[in-house]
Parts: C-alpha cells; sequence; structure tokens
C-alpha cells in the first residue's frame, strides 16, 4: 500500500520564525489533505491539495504529484500553530493513510 | 452548526463493560469513517462505511461493531473492554460524489478503560 512519511518529525520555533513541512508518498495520488491538530486534540482542516499550490493567510501548501511529495509552509509562525500536522492520503479505496505527523512547538 | 459531532466525549471505564460511541454528521456526505488515534497521535482507519454499507474493516478485532442507521449517523459499539482500547476515536465524513474524499472529523472521544 501506499506509504507516507513525514518531516521533520519534531520541531520547535521562535515566535515568528519561518518553517516547511513534508510529505513524501510512495504512490501516485489523486487526493492529498493537510491538518493541523491544535493542543486540544481537534483535527482542523488545512488544505485540500492533490496538485498546485494554494495559500490561507500565513500558511501555504504545495503538491508535486509527479515527484510525489507536498510541504507545508508556515510563515511567522504564531504560538496558536503549535500542535500536530498531518498530510493524509485518500486511497481510493475507501481508505486514508495518515501520516505519522510533524509535532510543532512554537515558544513565546 | 457543527459539521461532524460525536458523543460523548470523553469515556472512562472499567475492562470488561460494553460502551458506544455516537456520531452524526450534517453535511449530506455520503461516507463515513471510524479512526484510531494511540498515544503516540497515531491515527489509523477502522471502518469505512458508504452509503450505509461497511466497506472497509481494517482488521480491527469483532468486539468493535460499527452500525450505520442512515447516512448522516455512524455509530461504534464496543463490547468486553480491554485496556489496550484507550485511545482517542474521530469520526469523519467525506463526500465521493464526485470522487473528492476531503475528510472532515469529529471532535473526538477520549475513552479511557481502566
Amino acid at each position: 500500500g501506499i506509504q507516507v512519511e513525514q518531516s521533520p518529525p519534531d520541531l520547535i520555533l521562535q515566535e515568528g520564525a519561518n518553517s516547511t513541512l513534508r510529505c513524501n508518498f510512495s504512490d501516485s495520488v489523486n487526493n492529498l489533505q493537510w491538518f493541523h491538530q491544535n493542543p486540544w486534540g481537534q483535527l482542523i482542516n488545512l488544505f485540500y491539495i492533490p496538485s498546485g499550490t494554494k495559500q490561507n493567510g500565513r500558511l501555504s501548501a504545495t503538491t508535486v504529484a509527479t515527484e510525489r511529495y507536498s510541504l507545508l509552509y508556515i510563515s511567522s509562525s504564531q504560538t496558536t500553530d503549535s500542535g500536530v500536522y498531518f498530510c493524509a492520503l485518500p486511497t481510493g479505496g475507501f481508505k486514508t493513510i495518515f501520516g505519522a505527523g510533524t509535532r510543532l512547538f512554537v515558544k513565546a | 452548526d457543527t459539521a461532524v459531532s460525536q458523543t460523548p466525549k470523553y469515556l472512562v471505564t472499567q475492562m470488561g463493560n460494553d460502551k458506544s460511541i455516537k456520531c452524526e454528521q450534517n453535511l449530506g456526505h455520503d461516507t463515513m469513517y471510524w479512526y484510531k488515534q494511540d498515544s503516540k497521535k497515531f491515527l489509523k482507519i477502522m471502518f469505512s462505511y458508504n452509503n450505509k454499507e461497511l466497506i472497509i474493516n481494517e482488521t480491527v478485532p469483532n468486539r468493535f461493531s460499527p452500525k450505520s442507521p442512515d447516512k448522516a449517523h455512524l455509530n461504534l459499539h464496543i463490547n468486553s473492554l480491554e485496556l489496550g482500547d484507550s485511545a482517542v476515536y474521530f469520526c469523519a465524513s467525506s463526500q465521493r460524489q464526485p470522487l473528492r474524499d476531503e475528510q472532515f472529523f469529529g471532535p473526538g472521544t477520549r475513552l479511557t478503560v481502566l
């Protein structure tokens, strides 16, 4: 089945810094999602991005499907950005594979 | 206005008991899911239902029995609870017609088995 790898596994930032999170996948995909799990456990949809680039405020994401990776950019990080960031790939067979996540801590 | 809701939010129970978690979505989606998140935050799919029909059962013990009375509801019943069942259980939904699969998650149910 599809393998999904996220890097880095852990990331500590000073407030105001920028960061790039990466998601590599082993097979071609039609869909890809990025989620943020906040410290209260809520899973928040960030992007639905099977290809191309999207931006939402300080966050943007790029997926290069032909090269099997997606990047999530966080600019001017804030303490509220802390949590776990997941990429997830629906396989088309009613099954979605999640990466192991990147744990982000933003220090004030 | 909650899109995907779950009850209860917290569940603390003794080993051997039976418990249920309920999920409802008001997004008009045709597919619903149960996921389990372990203590290391790893999310793994348990079941997928499409138009009330079970599609995916990811080698989950048969102590876990999902039930979908209609497309908007997917409940999870767990028999003879074990310590290893302690986790956060998430319900999700998506619309697969047209094929898009953007998933929306409920707030989760934290199950603690003592």
